[in-house]
């Protein structure tokens, strides 16, 4: 079975400064990994994917990811934090034993931004 | 559009009474995901169809819960003699499968379940 590590259940960090929520998976071949946002007040939404196209992803809002198979890792970042960036974020790692359909999400980082 | 419609959006219910809840995905994706987020935890898998068949039901945590597709669109989750464990969000995700490679999930606003 396919494990999501998300380090750190809160995160806050100064207006301006860098973003970066740690992520780490088990899995026994490279799976699909994925970034989901639950901003306050609404549904999950994807953010960014990886599917093996390349190891660094671009999402929405100015966030990214980098799959790193030798760390086992996918933290995501992003250069200068904005408030609006408070929100609950979510790894989530494909599991092959299902066709890559069933995803595990991890327990998730609640981020704060700081004014 | 619409997006995935779950109701109710709020239920209130007393220990030992059964419990439906609904979700109504995009209308043509044919995976359709159950999760239960507890409070301060984070997404709990439950049970995923790929149109009316559950490949995996291994997240359902006790034989009190059962879930059901039918048409390749609707899915009820079913909760029976609620205990107070079972208080939680519980939130429907639905995508267009997998055939052609990742497909993001596309979740509801969840119904918040209450046992007292």
């Amino acid at each position: 079975a396919q494990s999501v590590t998300q380090l750190g259940s809160h995160v806050s960090v100064s207006e301006g400064a860098l973003v970066l929520l740690r992520c780490n998976y088990s899995s026994s071949v490279p799976p699909y990994l994925f970034w989901y946002v639950q901003y306050p007040n609404q549904g999950l939404q994807l953010l960014l994917k990886y599917t093996s196209a390349a190891t660094l992803v671009k999402g929405i809002n100015g966030f990214e990811a980098e799959f790193k198979k030798s760390e086992t890792s996918f933290h995501l970042t992003k250069p200068s934090a904005h408030m609006s960036d408070a929100a609950e974020y979510f790894c989530a790692v494909s599991d092959p034993d299902f066709g890559n359909e069933k995803l595990t999400f991890g327990t998730g980082t609640r981020l704060t931004i700081i004014p | 559009g619409a997006g995935v419609s779950q109701s109710p959006s709020n239920k209130v219910t007393e220990k030992g009474k059964d419990v439906e809840l609904r979700c109504d995905p995009i209308s043509g994706h044919t995976a359709l995901y159950w999760y239960r987020q507890r409070l301060g935890q984070g997404l709990e898998f439950l049970i995923y169809f790929q149109g009316n068949s559950a490949p995996d039901k291994s997240g359902l945590p006790s034989d009190r819960f059962s879930a059901e597709r039918t048409g390749e669109s609707v899915s009820t989750l079913t909760i029976q003699r609620t205990q107070q464990e079972d208080s939680a969000v519980y939130l429907c995700a639905s995508s267009l499968g997998w055939s052609r490679g990742p497909s993001p999930l596309h979740f509801g606003n969840g119904t918040r379940l209450t046992v007292t």
